[in-house]
């Protein structure tokens, strides 16, 4: 049964354009939502993350959106860049260091 | 970057046979974890370590054995490597528990074919 779902597979975006990541999760007692970033051939790195107690978080071009109501939450890449493309990792924490991911999204931004 | 390596990066083995990959980590951190990641599947816990001798169980744990003789190594074992086995081993570490956002920072893989 998996707890976090990143229903799309893969996304494809203009360069300059928004980039929207969604990721859905089934436990409503998750406390912490990370995002994680993977390029091919190494391990994945952190990009930003959202408390459960808040529903929005910003970090330059990235930002974490949360609706705890639809147990939805979403990444926000603006503008997207070449660079950006990579698999991108939703991931959600229980009472501490453990982290259940979801199956990811390859997204892919075109120039 | 996080200061994590793994051993092997790289490893061909023959079904049935033992397995070790290590975890070294230089951050003096004390969780540390193992996880694997397949096609469809995202990464899945392993097992993880709380500290030295302490250890627990994740999701996909049957096949596999872990140990933590010293803070900065953490070593999984496949005890008789199948071919559901292979796969890219991913170890992560973080700080205690209470850190903001539960920060895991991850090594760079060791990919492990079972033929």
């Amino acid at each position: 049964d998996q707890q976090v779902k990143q229903n799309s597979p893969s996304l494809s975006v203009q360069e300059g354009r928004i980039s929207i990541l969604n990721c859905d999760y089934t436990n409503s007692m998750f406390d912490y939502f990370l995002w994680y970033k993977k390029y091919p051939a190494e391990g994945p790195t952190f990009l930003i993350s959202i408390s459960s107690i808040k529903d929005k978080n910003e970090d330059g071009r990235f930002t974490v959106f949360l609706n705890k109501s639809a147990k939805h939450l979403s990444l926000h890449i603006v503008p997207s860049q070449p660079g950006d493309s990579a698999v991108y990792f939703c991931a959600a924490s229980l009472y501490g260091n453990k982290l259940v991911f979801g199956a990811g999204t390859i997204l892919r931004v075109k120039s | 970057d996080a200061g994590i390596t793994q051993s092997p990066r790289h490893k061909v083995t023959e079904t049935g046979t033992p397995v070790t990959l290590r975890c070294h980590q230089t951050e003096n951190h004390r969780y540390m974890y193992w996880y694997r990641q397949d096609p469809g599947h995202g990464l899945r816990l392993i097992h993880y370590s709380y500290g030295v001798k302490d250890t627990d169980k994740g999701e996909v744990s049957d096949g596999y054995s872990v140990s933590r003789s010293k803070t900065e190594d953490f070593l999984l074992t496949l005890e008789s490597a199948t071919s559901s086995q292979t796969s890219v081993y991913f170890c992560a570490i973080s700080e205690s528990p209470g850190s903001s956002g539960n920060t895991i920072y991850f090594g760079e893989g060791s990919w492990l074919t079972v033929v």
